[in-house]
């Protein structure tokens, strides 16, 4: 079992709509829940961290974590075409490594 | 500010070459990161120091990868007798705090192709 799963997508969705994505971790213990936003042939870009249960609001972007059901989410309100790229989910045990999924894929549809 | 820089971008190397790629963290982070990217999957963890201690190398796949931070900023990664399956992005990632549990900010990443 990965320690980190996110379905690879494509996810598609049209202009406007709300992005939903996705990730499930392992490890009980994980501390520190991250998103990125990787465009095709760059970096990746750190779009939002969470470490309580509950939502976290930023800009158009909410994460939500429950650590019962191991889960943590990121919504995406009013989706652009520019928000077209892989959404990759990153884990941190208690002073263990980062654990990346192997992202999900999104296209906002104009 | 400037963001972690590393270089070269792209680097082709003959099969049993050695291959050195450097990061330039963000000034003053304290943590750095070494990961590894294969087309279509996320970053896989190489290697950590905090300052220049190497604290976690467990992610490295052989004995032939090896880095080094000797003066607590810029890093080398550094890949003996390079090999087919070497070739993948590298990327660097720096923190500001100690401990691989706060946000990493990522460099562009030296993409390897080996011969």
């Amino acid at each position: 079992q990965k320690e980190v799963e996110q379905n690879s997508g494509p996810l598609s969705v049209p202009e406007g709509a709300i992005a939903s994505l996705n990730c499930t971790y392992s490890d009980r213990g994980s501390q520190s829940f991250f998103w990125y936003r990787q465009y095709s042939g760059k970096s990746p870009e750190l779009i939002m961290f969470i470490y309580s249960n509950g939502d976290k609001e930023d800009g158009r972007f909410t994460a939500q974590l429950n650590k019962a059901s191991q889960y943590v989410s990121l919504l995406i309100r009013d989706s652009q075409p520019s928000d077209s790229a892989t959404y990759l989910c990153a884990v941190n045990g208690n002073g263990n490594q980062f654990y990346f999924g192997t992202g999900t894929s999104l296209t906002v549809i104009p | 500010g400037a963001g972690v820089s590393q270089s070269p971008r792209y680097k082709v190397a003959k099969r049993g070459q050695d291959v050195a790629l450097r990061c330039d963290p963000i000034s003053g982070h304290v943590s750095l990161f070494w990961y590894q990217q294969a087309l279509g999957q996320g970053p896989e963890f190489l290697t950590y120091f905090q300052n220049e201690a190497q604290l976690d190398k467990s992610g490295l796949p052989s004995d032939r990868f090896f880095a080094e931070r000797p003066e607590g900023s810029v890093s080398t990664l550094k890949i003996q007798r390079t090999q087919q399956e070497d070739s993948a992005v590298y990327l660097c990632a720096s923190s500001l705090e100690p401990g691989q549990g706060y946000e990493q900010y990522f460099g562009p990443g030296t993409r390897l192709t080996v011969t």
